[in-house]
């Protein structure tokens, strides 16, 4: 998985429930990205970041926030505006948003309760 | 509207045979193509990359082939093996006026390795 971590594994949310799921990596990289993936579909891009403290929304962007107070950190919080958040979440980084290859997280199963 | 697709949700080979897996892009502007390998319940992992500038790009029992005239691409695994078991993604890059270079990602193929 590259460097990057993501955590945790499976994630629980009562409805009504904001959660956050974290994304760490150590490449010394300054893009990183939020996806969601659902059974049978490709990657949706949610947000991404190409430095400390910016960032955009991405394809789907609605229900999600994210920050970026640390070059190494970039956490997803799911907000109760998410209706439908059960999906498996992938962080990724690049050495910039410039740079194509992206290099992806062990994921974070979220359901809900 | 553009999307990157597959031709074939399942493939299911023998050990040892050698695996073709096939992906249509519509985008003619796309300048880079990239192939992920996922196992189940983990990430994507990178497997190799090609560009524009290219027909064929080998690896390690890996060779990606490009067709711009058709806008096709395909990943050829020689030798598969069990441990090949996984769902394979191409994905495109797209280049944003801010000088994003998005991915796309098409559907995914689930490739079967029978021993």
């Amino acid at each position: 998985d590259g460097g990057i971590t993501q955590s945790p594994k499976y994630l629980f949310r009562k409805e009504g429930q904001n959660v956050t799921l974290s994304c760490e990596q150590n490449l010394n990289h300054d893009a990183m990205y939020w996806y969601r993936q659902d059974p049978g579909q490709g990657l949706r891009l949610i947000y991404y970041s190409q430095i400390v403290n910016d960032f955009q929304k991405g394809d789907i962007a609605e229900g999600y926030s994210v920050s970026r107070e640390k070059k190494e950190s970039f956490p997803l919080t799911v907000t109760s505006a998410q209706k439908n958040p059960t999906a498996f979440y992938l962080c990724a980084s690049s050495a910039s948003l410039t740079e194509e290859t992206q290099y992806f997280g062990p994921g974070t199963r979220l359901l809900v309760l | 509207g553009e999307s990157v697709g597959l031709h074939l949700p399942t493939l299911s080979v023998q050990e040892g045979d050698n695996s073709i897996i096939n992906c249509a892009y519509s985008n003619s502007a796309s300048d880079y193509f990239i192939w992920y390998k996922q196992e189940s319940g983990k990430g994507p992992q990178f497997i190799i990359d090609i560009r524009s500038n290219m027909d064929k790009r080998q690896g390690q029992r890996v060779t990606v082939l490009l067709n711009k005239t058709v806008k096709h691409l395909s990943l050829q695994i020689a030798a598969t093996q069990p441990g090949d078991s996984a769902v394979y993604f191409c994905a495109e890059t797209r280049s944003l006026n801010t000088g994003f270079q998005k991915l796309v990602f098409g559907t995914g193929t689930r490739l079967l390795v029978s021993p």
